[in-house]
């Protein structure tokens, strides 16, 4: 079974756009791909979700290809409380037996 | 509303030694889900439960057992624990219909932090 899989982790600044991809080479027709954020001791957070195109909302973008084999989640402007790991996640097969979290993008940002 | 909530915080067992991992949620939702992350890692389903009286096993599940008491509740059982299921345990629960499971927000509890010596 093909799973997610995302860049181990990136650094960025204060004030610079992220970009993280996360490649799901075996999604299916009718799974959505869904973003969540997590701080250390915490809970994964829903951040945002999408089909195909471009999804926005008030605190990042999802960016989808026409074949959905991919998805580019960006967040602008960032700031140190961004600081975090990003999980992509999918249903392949469209089962909830198969929701795969990829392995998750540690994110640290500087001053 | 408390969301999803996770008892215990904590704990400790022994090789051997067996415990059941609370987990409630008061947002009505049928979909309830149970995740290990391993130390520096990401979430793999255990178990889930796509309504009240059903449950299907995820990607991790031998060493498990799993109830859905009612729609508000869904514990998960370690019969007799293993060094290898030290881990956070994470409930999460969503929404369902007849979309797909990933079309769904899920909302995860704080979490178990077990250690088995």
């Amino acid at each position: 079974l093909a799973k997610t899989t995302q860049p181990i982790s990136m650094d960025s600044y204060e004030g610079q756009e992220v970009n993280i991809t996360c490649s799901h080479n075996n999604i299916a027709t009718n799974d959505y791909i869904t973003w969540y954020q997590q701080f250390p001791s915490q809970g994964p957070r829903f951040i945002i979700q999408g089909y195909k195109t471009k999804v926005t909302n008030e605190v990042a973008s999802l960016f989808i290809p026409a074949d959905r084999k991919s998805s580019t989640l960006s967040l602008p402007r960032v700031s140190l409380s961004d600081t975090a790991v990003y999980y992509c996640l999918v249903a392949l097969y469209s089962s909830a037996s198969k929701i795969i979290f990829g392995s998750g993008t540690r994110l640290s940002i500087r001053p | 509303n408390a969301g999803v909530t996770q008892t215990p915080k904590f704990q400790v067992l022994k090789t051997g030694q067996s415990m059941t991992l609370q987990c409630a949620q008061d947002m009505n939702h049928n979909s309830m889900y149970w995740y290990r992350q391993d130390p520096g890692m990401g979430l793999r389903l255990i178990y889930y439960s796509a309504s009240e009286g059903t449950t299907d096993k995820g990607e991790v599940p031998n060493g498990y057992n799993v109830s859905r008491l009612n729609k508000r509740e869904f514990s998960l059982r370690l019969e007799s624990a293993a060094p290898s299921q030290t881990s956070v345990y994470f409930c999460a629960s969503s929404e369902s219909g007849t979309g797909s499971y990933s079309s769904y927000e899920q909302y995860f509890g704080p979490g178990t932090r077990l250690t088995v010596t």
